[in-house]
């Protein structure tokens, strides 16, 4: 059985700084490793999708690693703003086509 | 549509009532999941379509919560004789193609209280 860890559970950071959130899952055969962000009372927005053969993707600010063999995946954040402050979600696609969702890093982000 | 599109945003209801939440894929997407999430709690899947088939509904949590598809498009999750654990926001995504290498693109949910 999938299961998807994420560390630190929640994180308080000044503004500037380049940050780098955590995630693990137990089973190396997935299709894809997807990064979301929440904000409070809002869905989920997609941030990076990163498929099984990839090692990683990048936008703007954010760049998302993949190691499959390892099972682990890591979300760079550089140069944080307040904006940025959010719980930011890891998920993995197995083969049975549905996403397993970690439990999530809450950011916090002072300015 | 542009985007993911549920409805109701908020649905209070009494212990005992059945509810129904509606989900509107984006447009061409053939793949849509429902995944429950409550206060404080991590995301629960609970089903997943690919058309109108539901491959996997190995999370829906009891008999009394079913759901289908039609047309390949709208879904309807029903929650029967609704119970106040059934209290949570209720999230709905969808993805392109049927390889499983989609990208998923969330709803801003409908948030169910049961009374």
């Amino acid at each position: 059985k999938q299961e998807v860890t994420q560390i630190p559970a929640a994180l308080s950071v000044p503004e500037g700084e380049n940050l780098v959130l955590n995630c693990s899952f137990t089973d190396s055969a997935i299709y894809n490793l997807q990064w979301f962000r929440q904000d409070p009372g809002k869905g989920l927005t997609s941030l990076l999708l990163i498929q099984s053969s990839q090692r990683e993707q990048t936008s703007g600010r954010l760049n998302a690693s993949l190691d499959k063999s390892s099972g682990r995946s890591t979300l760079y954040i550089a140069a944080s703003q307040p904006g940025d402050s959010a719980t930011y979600l890891c998920a993995v696609k197995g083969g049975t086509g549905k996403l397993i969702f970690g439990q999530g890093t809450e950011l916090s982000v002072k300015p | 549509g542009a985007g993911v599109s549920q409805s109701p945003s908020n649905k209070v209801t009494e212990k005992g009532k059945d509810v129904e939440l509606r989900c509107d894929p984006i447009s061409g997407h053939t793949a849509l999941y429902w995944y429950r999430q409550s206060l404080g709690q991590g995301l629960e899947f609970l089903i997943y379509f690919q058309g109108n088939s539901a491959p996997d509904k190995s999370g829906l949590p009891s008999d009394r919560f079913s759901a289908e598809r039609t047309g390949g498009s709208v879904s309807t999750l029903t929650i029967q004789r609704t119970q106040q654990e059934d209290s949570a926001v209720y999230l709905c995504a969808s993805s392109f193609g049927t390889d499983n290498t989609g990208e998923l693109f969330f709803g801003e949910g409908s948030r169910l209280t049961v009374l």
